[in-house]
C-alpha cells in the first residue's frame, strides 16, 4: 500500500513557466510534509516543508499547497529556470511516537525547464 | 564542516557475495537511515537506527542487515548479493527534534 503518491512522474516546462507537482497521502498521523531536490549523481537534499497547521508555505520561487481535507499537498515552482531541471520528491513524516521521524516518499517527479 | 559521506561511491560485486556499504557522518545525530533507490519506486527505506545499539527494519529490509555500535556509523550489509539488489543506496542522518534528514551522495551498486 503506498502511503504517497506523486504526479506526474516527468514534467517538461519552458523557462518562465510554472512547475506543478502533486502529492497524495492516505495516513492522517503524518505531520510534517518535505519535498527534496535531487540532482543526477547527488542525494537528495530538502528544498521546502510545511506543516499541516497552515496551507501554504513560500520560500522565494517554490512554494507549497497545503489541503488536510483532501490529504493532498503541492510544489509550485514559479519562474522556472533550466537550473531547477531535478528530481523533485515528496515526503512525509510522523513527529512522535513509535515511528517519529520515518520519512515515506513518493516515486519522484523529473522535472527538465527547457531554455 | 559537518558531513555524511558513503563508501565506496560505486561497488560492482557478484551474486552470493557480502557487501557491506559504509555510512559516516559527522554532525553526531542520534537518527540514521539507509534507503535504496530504484527508478520509478522513489526512496524506500530498508533499515534505521535511533542511537546506538538501536536498529528496526525498514519496508524493503529482507536479504539486509545494518549494526549501530557508535554514533557516527551505520553500516549495511548485504549477506548474500542478489541481483535485485542493483541499486542506489543513500544513507541519511537526522537531529532529535529536528525534522529535517540529510543525505549522503550514495553509493551505486551493481550485482552481476
Amino acid at each position: 500500500q503506498q502511503q504517497v503518491k506523486q504526479s506526474p512522474q516527468s514534467l517538461i516546462v519552458q523557462k518562465g513557466g510554472i512547475s506543478i507537482i502533486n502529492c497524495a497521502y492516505e495516513n492522517t498521523a503524518f505531520d510534517y510534509f518535505p519535498w527534496y531536490q535531487q540532482f543526477p549523481g547527488k542525494g537528495p537534499a530538502l528544498l521546502i516543508a510545511i506543516r499541516p497547521d497552515v496551507s501554504e508555505k513560500k520560500e522565494g520561487r517554490f512554494t507549497i499547497s497545503f489541503n488536510k481535507s483532501a490529504k493532498q499537498f503541492s510544489l509550485h515552482i514559479m519562474d522556472s529556470q533550466p537550473g531547477d531541471s531535478a528530481t523533485y520528491f515528496c515526503a512525509a513524516s510522523i513527529k512522535r511516537g513509535t515511528n517519529a521521524g520515518k520519512s515515506t516518499f513518493g516515486d519522484g517527479t523529473t522535472l527538465t525547464v527547457k531554455p | 564542516d559537518a558531513e555524511i559521506t558513503q563508501s565506496p561511491r560505486h561497488k560492482i560485486t557478484e551474486t552470493g557475495r557480502q557487501v557491506t556499504l559504509a555510512c559516516h557522518q559527522t554532525w553526531n545525530h542520534n537518527n540514521m537511515f539507509w534507503y535504496r533507490q530504484d527508478l520509478g519506486h522513489g526512496l524506500r527505506l530498508i533499515h534505521y537506527s535511533y542511537g546506538v545499539q538501536d536498529t528496526n527494519k525498514g519496508e524493503v529490509s529482507d536479504g539486509y542487515s545494518v549494526s549501530r555500535s557508535n554514533t557516527e556509523d551505520l553500516p549495511l550489509t548485504l549477506e548474500s548479493a542478489a541481483s535485485s539488489q542493483t541499486s542506489v543506496y543513500f544513507c541519511a542522518s537526522r537531529a532529535d527534534s529536528k525534522d529535517t534528514q540529510y543525505f549522503g551522495p550514495g553509493t551505486r551498486l551493481t550485482v552481476l
